[in-house]
């Protein structure tokens, strides 16, 4: 099977600006769960998707937002970027209803300028 | 909400040597926890993982260990490897779902 896949894989903008990251989840798999890694705060929870509805969420701010399509395909969606937003964005993978391994994708690079 | 602490955040260690890096988390109704290991500019993989239900896991030179009652839990590498180096994360979750709360990481060098 294939893995989970991210688009795109970097990506610069700056401040003010909005910024649209995708994730494919593994064939077959119905939840997809989007992190925040950063030097300063390491891997923070952002949101996690399970068959189209948010199932659990972060402590982040409301610019971040998420959605989750029929075919599992996830969207996170950061508006009005701040130089803080800039941090490595991974999402991952798991099969079934909670607690299953969760498979990452190589992430995206976000560079807010 | 959980909160993960993980120690130490450096290791370095010889290689053939154990390493053993620790995590406590807060919440306990905390029933997973699942290490990760991440390479320099790699995603995060999972090596290990046990459940409230378990004591103890091994997976080759891998071995995780739980204390409910303490609340703490261990990650074990034995025989390490220059290949062993990395940054390895552990995580615990609660349930009704796959939120991951992640410790701080440790930086794990295996020098020769």
């Amino acid at each position: 099977k294939a893995g989970v896949t991210q688009t795109p894989r970097y990506l610069i903008k700056t401040r003010g600006q909005q910024v649209t990251l995708s994730c494919s989840p593994i064939s077959g798999h119905r939840s997809v769960s989007w992190y925040q890694q950063t030097p300063g705060q390491g891997l923070q929870f952002l949101f996690e998707y399970f068959s189209e509805t948010q199932r659990n969420k972060g402590n982040f701010p409301g610019r971040f937002s998420g959605r989750q399509f029929s075919n599992s395909r996830s969207e996170m969606n950061v508006s009005t970027l701040e130089l803080g937003d800039s941090a490595l964005y991974l999402c991952a993978s798991s099969s079934d209803w909670y607690q299953e391994t969760q498979y990452f994708g190589p992430g995206t690079r976000l560079l807010v300028l | 909400g959980e909160n993960v602490e993980q120690h130490p955040s450096t290791l370095s260690v010889q290689e053939g040597d154990s390493a053993v890096i620790k995590c406590t988390y807060s919440d306990s109704a905390s029933n997973y926890f699942p290490w990760y290991k991440q390479e320099l500019g790699k995603r995060p993989q999972l090596i290990i993982d046990i459940r409230s239900n378990v004591g103890e896991k091994k997976d080759q030179r891998i071995a995780v260990t739980l204390n409910k009652t303490a609340k703490h839990f261990s990650l074990h590498i034995t025989e390490t490897q220059p290949e062993d180096s990395a940054v390895y994360f552990c995580a615990a979750s609660t349930g009704g779902g796959n939120k991951l709360t992640f410790g701080t990481g440790t930086q794990l060098k295996v020098e020769l």
